[in-house]
């Protein structure tokens, strides 16, 4: 079955940067898209970030945008998202997910990984 | 960009009785359309994508309808099992994707 685990979360100070990472399985990566969502506590789900099957489009939240980058290694199976100069609102658990394409539903999701900015 | 407005916000239904679930999109998002379960402490789950196909493992007793701005999530003979937080999310004109932001549905 189709497994998304995802990992690098913790708790970072305003302004310093995480890279999360989620290793899929059970899937033929390199023919899906994929995106990361995040939910903060308590609220409702927000799209952050999405990757063509390829690396070759990219499209980012206006609220993430030229601070998160998203990536694909589709020889290792895995998708990544770099976050800088994070900010505390950028706290949440985020999760990734393949979708078919740009016009696509996000069909798996994985569990989460939690992402705390605070001083 | 789009706003998915979801309604009602939350709901209380007995077991067994058929609920309806609405999402409105701000402009025309055709059939790109998708619905998700999100129970308490879980990831979301895909229900319903292009406004009425199931996904795989999904119970008939989900059904999705609507095209255009207009979109409904039917729940028939509810069960507990069913008590959890329901997203739609259009994906048609992007970025950003959007999402709903939410109808959390309990048991009475």
């Amino acid at each position: 079955q189709v497994q998304l685990v995802e990992s690098g979360g913790g708790a970072v100070q305003p302004g310093k940067s995480l890279r999360l990472s989620c290793v899929a399985s059970g899937l033929s990566f390199g023919s899906f898209a994929m995106h990361w969502v995040r939910q903060a506590p308590g609220k409702g789900l927000e799209w952050v970030a999405f990757i063509s099957y390829d690396g070759n489009k990219e499209f980012y939240a206006e609220s993430v945008e030229g601070r998160f980058t998203i990536s694909r290694d589709n020889s290792k199976n895995m998708l990544f998202l770099q976050m800088n100069s994070l900010r505390v609102e950028d706290t949440a658990v985020y999760y990734c997910g393949n979708s078919p394409g740009v016009y696509g539903a996000i069909d798996y999701w994985g569990q989460g990984t939690p992402v705390t900015v605070s001083s | 960009e789009i706003v998915m407005t979801q309604s009602p916000v939350s709901l209380s239904v007995s077991l067994g009785e058929r609920v309806s679930l609405s999402c409105r999109a701000s402009h025309l998002v055709i059939s790109n359309l998708a619905w998700y379960q999100q129970k308490p402490g879980q990831p979301p789950r895909l229900l319903i994508s292009g406004a009425s196909t199931r996904a795989v493992g999904i119970s008939p007793r989900f059904s999705g309808s609507g095209s255009g701005t207009e979109f409904t999530l039917t729940i028939s003979n509810v069960q507990s099992e069913d008590v959890a937080t329901y997203y739609c999310q259009q994906y048609n004109n992007w970025p950003p994707y959007t999402f709903g932001q939410g109808t959390k549905l309990e048991i009475k």
